[in-house]
């Protein structure tokens, strides 16, 4: 069950604000919304998470309109060591063991960051 | 300490090898993960461990076979594999199991392994 949709790649030259945008037209009521980065051969790292409306932190912003349909990561002014694929994925605390869904990742988006 | 240690950080394993995978984190998380990455695709989720129990297997076949020992340390054992078993396997842990509020997943470094 494919719970989230994510652009394959995006480019963007260095110095611009990037907005990476995901669907998940089904998120149940207490999902929340994560959002990792992964470079070649590493694990994925988090970046930030939320709930609704906005959430910011020292790296990305985070938006998520009301119906929650949908969420968008902002990177501000992106350098080219933000190369990388970025995944979002949704989750709920209240975690039964009845379905997997909360913890697979999707196809991601490649950002390319061009000089 | 937000640090998910894997080791060996590469394996090359005959397929008649037996060999382990060892993951280990001290942040006191209760959920431990292993996921399975081939080249140019996403973490594929293969085990998890609730609270030292397994709560998911992601219809692996038998020659992985995992082990959590205590809340701090997960193994996955390693027999018979075939070449295509060759990939990046990926150790990661949070507070708690499933994604919710506060419970971002940490992860290792992986354990690139070659199946000859």
């Amino acid at each position: 069950l494919a719970k989230t949709t994510q652009p394959i790649s995006m480019d963007s030259y260095e110095g611009q604000e990037v907005n990476i945008t995901c669907s998940h037209n089904n998120i149940a009521t207490n999902d929340y919304i994560t959002w990792y980065q992964q470079f070649p051969s590493q694990g994925p790292r988090f970046i930030i998470q939320g709930y609704k409306t906005k959430v910011t932190n020292e790296v990305a912003s985070l938006f998520i309109p009301a119906d929650r349909k949908s969420s968008t990561l902002s990177l501000p002014r992106v350098s080219l060591s933000d190369t990388a694929v970025y995944y979002c994925l949704v989750g709920d605390t209240a975690y039964s063991g009845a379905g997997s869904y909360q913890l697979t990742f999707g196809k991601g988006t490649k950002l390319s960051v061009i000089p | 300490d937000t640090e998910v240690t894997q080791t060996p950080k590469h394996l090359v394993m005959g397929m008649t090898n037996k060999k382990s995978l060892k993951c280990e984190q001290h942040m006191g998380h209760r959920a431990m993960y292993w996921y399975k990455q081939k080249a140019k695709k996403p973490p594929e989720l293969m085990f998890v461990y609730s609270y030292e129990k397994l709560s998911i297997n992601e219809s692996v076949p038998s020659r992985f076979s995992p082990e959590c020992p205590n809340s701090s340390l997960l193994n996955l054992h390693l027999h018979a594999l075939q070449p295509e078993d060759s990939a990046l396997y990926l150790c990661a842990s949070s507070r708690k199991a499933g994604g919710g509020k506060n419970t971002e997943a940490f992860f290792g470094q992986g354990t690139r392994l070659t199946v000859v």
